[in-house]
């Protein structure tokens, strides 16, 4: 599967936990998003890196919540000191600014169970 | 920022029939909207965008249309098939800039009746 993966696909964690996600892009975007997504809404903009860097993060983002792309591949989500409003779908998306599509193409993501 | 509304919030038809989503934006600079499919517990995955020097685009069974100087634009299907069934996000961004985020809508519950 050449799409974008994330893993783990479900976590179930306690109230004070932290919680790492992982997101793997289609190979060679260069533009990689976190978003989060609640029961009967759309995707919420979280942040989004371009290579590694790290270019905007919302204002919905805490100071628990920490995101990397170390080598400009790969990235980590992390919400340290869970809480149960941080219960959602984390979804990650990907997309390549070199071809001048603006296509992002999403994971299946990861849902976050806090109990 | 960017603030889309999507209506209707449901819609049911029934097969064969077409369906209709209407959206709209705030940010008169955005540039770039797409609509993406969501089945139960799977990704949401895109089905067709335009971007803001066109007004129309088909692809099969599927158009959309942009009204840019209304702020609004909306997802046509014709010929619904129950696997039609699903939630419909529009979205919006300013596409090109330096910003390529997406802002959705809340989503629309298609279901299309046999």
């Amino acid at each position: 599967d050449t799409g974008v993966s994330q893993d783990p696909r479900h976590k179930i964690t306690k109230r004070g936990q932290n919680v790492t996600f992982r997101c793997d892009p289609i190979s060679e975007h260069n533009r990689l998003y976190w978003y989060r997504q609640t029961l009967g809404q759309g995707p919420e903009f979280l942040t989004y890196f371009q290579n590694e860097a790290q270019l905007e993060k919302s204002r919905l983002l805490s100071d628990r919540f920490s995101a990397e792309r170390p080598k400009g591949s790969f990235s980590t989500l992390e919400i340290q000191r869970t809480e149960q409003g941080d219960s959602a779908m984390y979804l990650c998306a990907s997309s390549s600014v070199r071809d001048r599509t603006y296509e992002q193409y999403f994971g299946p993501g990861t849902r976050l169970t806090v109990t | 920022g960017e603030n889309v509304e999507q209506h209707p919030s449901t819609l049911s038809v029934q097969e064969g029939d077409s369906a209709v989503i209407k959206c709209t934006y705030s940010d008169s600079a955005s540039n770039y909207f797409p609509w993406y499919k969501q089945e139960l517990g799977k990704r949401p995955q895109l089905i067709i965008d335009i971007r803001s020097n066109v007004g129309e685009k088909k692809d099969q069974r599927i158009a959309v249309t942009l009204n840019k100087t209304a702020k609004h634009f909306s997802l046509h299907i014709t010929e619904t098939q129950p696997e039609d069934s699903a939630v419909y996000f529009c979205a919006a961004s300013r596409g090109g800039g330096s910003n390529y985020k997406l802002t959705f809508g809340k989503g629309t519950l298609l279901t299309v009746n046999p």
